[in-house]
């Protein structure tokens, strides 16, 4: 069945480092790719989206690219502010059948000021 | 344009005690997803409503767990008798149409002891 891997956490950078977030795939068809964000506290906001191939969802500094080749949708930032600091979950959304999303584990991201 | 909203946020009930859960989608979202994270693990998948129908509950885990949605507006989750496997976050979700993103609540946590 359809499933999303990302990378496992938790990961510790120090503010303005260069941040990825691994994440793959597998699914029939070509589905939509989604990264959501969970703050502490709070509940889950989407950070980006991507739905067709080679489309790069943007947001907030943050970058990801549906690869196709690959399977990945690996999500990237330039340069970490402490605020970034959450838990980031790769997600797709399936294009037949009932539509539904399916998660990956999520990972940890603390960013040290 | 209000979120989506879950009641409670938090509930700590004892082992065979009832709960239910509340989602209130986006107004005008006919799609309503419930999703559970269970021990820091990944988020799955629990049921798909469209409008009032349950178009997908293969992720429900067992006949303690009921879902509703009278008339297509807000949801309920109940599961009864709790026991303490149960305990995790439950987070809500709606959509419009065949839009691809879905946007999640804050979710009820919930502790069984």
């Amino acid at each position: 069945g359809d499933s999303v891997t990302q990378m496992e956490g938790p990961v510790t950078l120090s503010e303005e480092a260069f941040l990825t977030i691994n994440c793959t795939y597998t699914a029939t068809g070509y589905p939509s790719l989604f990264w959501y964000v969970q703050y502490p506290g709070e509940g889950l906001q989407l950070l980006l989206k991507a739905t067709k191939a080679d489309d790069k969802g943007s947001n907030k500094g943050f970058e990801a690219t549906y690869r196709k080749e690959t399977t990945s949708f690996h999500l990237e930032k330039g340069s970490v502010q402490v605020s970034d600091s959450a838990v980031y979950f790769c997600a797709l959304r399936t294009r037949s059948g009932t539509y539904k999303y399916i998660f990956g584990t999520g990972t940890r991201l603390k960013v040290l000021a | 344009e209000a979120g989506v909203t879950q009641f409670p946020s938090h509930s700590v009930i004892e082992k065979g005690q009832t709960v239910t859960l509340r989602c209130d989608p986006i107004s005008g979202h006919d799609n309503l997803y419930w999703y559970r994270r269970v021990m820091g693990k990944e988020i799955k998948f629990l049921l798909h409503f469209v409008k009032e129908s349950k178009q997908d509950e293969s992720g429900m885990p067992n006949n303690r767990f009921l879902a509703e949605r009278t008339g297509g507006t807000y949801s309920t989750l109940k599961v009864q008798p709790a026991e303490l496997e149960d305990s995790g976050v439950y987070f809500c979700a709606s959509s419009k149409g065949q839009a691809p993103e879905a946007f999640f609540g804050q979710g009820t946590r919930l502790t069984v002891v």
